[in-house]
C-alpha cells in the first residue's frame, strides 16, 4: 500500500489530453511539500518528469504539465503520442515516513 | 552529460551482505546529495535512503523499512557512492537504482543493478 494513491491504469487515444491524479494526506502532500513527477518508459529507468509540482526538465516536452492542490497533484499530457506509453510515478515527502512515492500509473495509448 | 553507473549486483543468498557501487561523472560529485532507490519485480518504486554532501557533513538518512540493514557512504576523491546491504532477505530482490538529488527530487537515474537474493 504506498503513501501516495494513483490509478493503476489510464488510457487515451492518439492527440487526447489525460490526467493522472495523485492523491496524499496531510502529513505529506497536504503539507505543502513538493510533488515531482517520473517518467519509466518499459524496460528502462525512470526519468525525471516534471519536478517541484510543476516545472520540465530540459527537453521534457511542453505537452506535460503539473500542478497541485490541497492534498492532490495531477499530471496532465497533452496531445498524446505512442512514445508516452509508460508508467507514471508521483513522489513526495511523508513528515513521518522521509520520501514516499505513488504505486504507479501504466498510461496505455489506444 | 551527468551518468550514473551503477555495480555489485548480483545473486546472493538470504542473510548475506552485498555492497553497490555507483560512479558518477559529467557533475561535480562531491558537491551534490546522492541517492538509492529500488523497484522490486513488478513493483513500484521505493526511497532507501540517501547521502548529503560533505558541505552538510555527509548526513544520512534512511527509509524505515532497511534502516539498520543497510548503510550509504561516499567517496568523492572516486567520484563513488556505495550502498552496503547486510542481512538480505528475498524481500531485498529488485532494481537498485542511484540517483543524483536535484533538491528533494532525483533528477538523474543510473540504469540499475538487479540484486537478487535466494538459497
Amino acid at each position: 500500500q504506498s503513501v501516495l494513491t494513483q490509478p493503476p491504469s489510464v488510457s487515451g487515444a492518439p492527440g487526447q489530453r489525460v490526467t493522472l491524479s495523485c492523491t496524499g494526506s496531510s502529513s505529506n502532500i497536504g503539507a505543502h511539500y513538493d510533488v515531482h513527477w517520473y517518467q519509466q518508459l518499459p524496460g528502462t529507468a525512470p526519468k525525471l518528469l516534471i519536478y517541484v509540482n510543476n516545472n520540465r526538465p530540459s527537453g521534457v516536452p511542453d505537452r506535460f504539465s503539473g500542478s497541485k492542490s490541497g492534498t492532490s497533484a495531477s499530471l496532465a499530457i497533452s496531445g498524446l503520442q505512442a512514445e508516452d506509453e509508460a508508467d507514471y510515478y508521483c513522489q513526495s515527502f511523508d513528515s513521518s515516513l522521509g520520501v514516499v512515492f505513488g504505486g504507479g500509473t501504466k498510461l496505455t495509448v489506444l | 552529460e551527468v551518468l550514473l553507473v551503477e555495480s555489485g549486483g548480483g545473486l546472493v543468498q538470504p542473510g548475506r551482505s552485498l555492497r553497490l557501487s555507483c560512479t558518477g561523472s559529467g557533475f561535480t560529485f562531491g558537491d551534490n546529495h546522492m541517492s538509492w532507490f529500488r523497484q522490486a519485480p513488478g513493483k513500484g518504486l521505493e526511497w532507501i535512503g540517501f547521502i548529503k554532501s560533505k558541505t552538510y557533513g555527509e548526513t544520512t538518512e534512511y527509509a524505515a523499512s532497511i534502516k539498520g540493514r543497510f548503510t550509504i557512504t561516499r567517496d568523492d576523491s572516486k567520484n563513488i557512492a556505495y550502498l552496503q546491504m547486510n542481512s538480505l532477505k528475498i524481500e531485498d530482490t529488485a532494481v537498485y537504482y542511484c540517483t543524483k538529488l536535484g533538491g528533494s527530487y532525483a533528477d538523474y537515474w543510473g540504469q540499475g543493478t538487479l540484486v537478487t537474493v535466494s538459497s
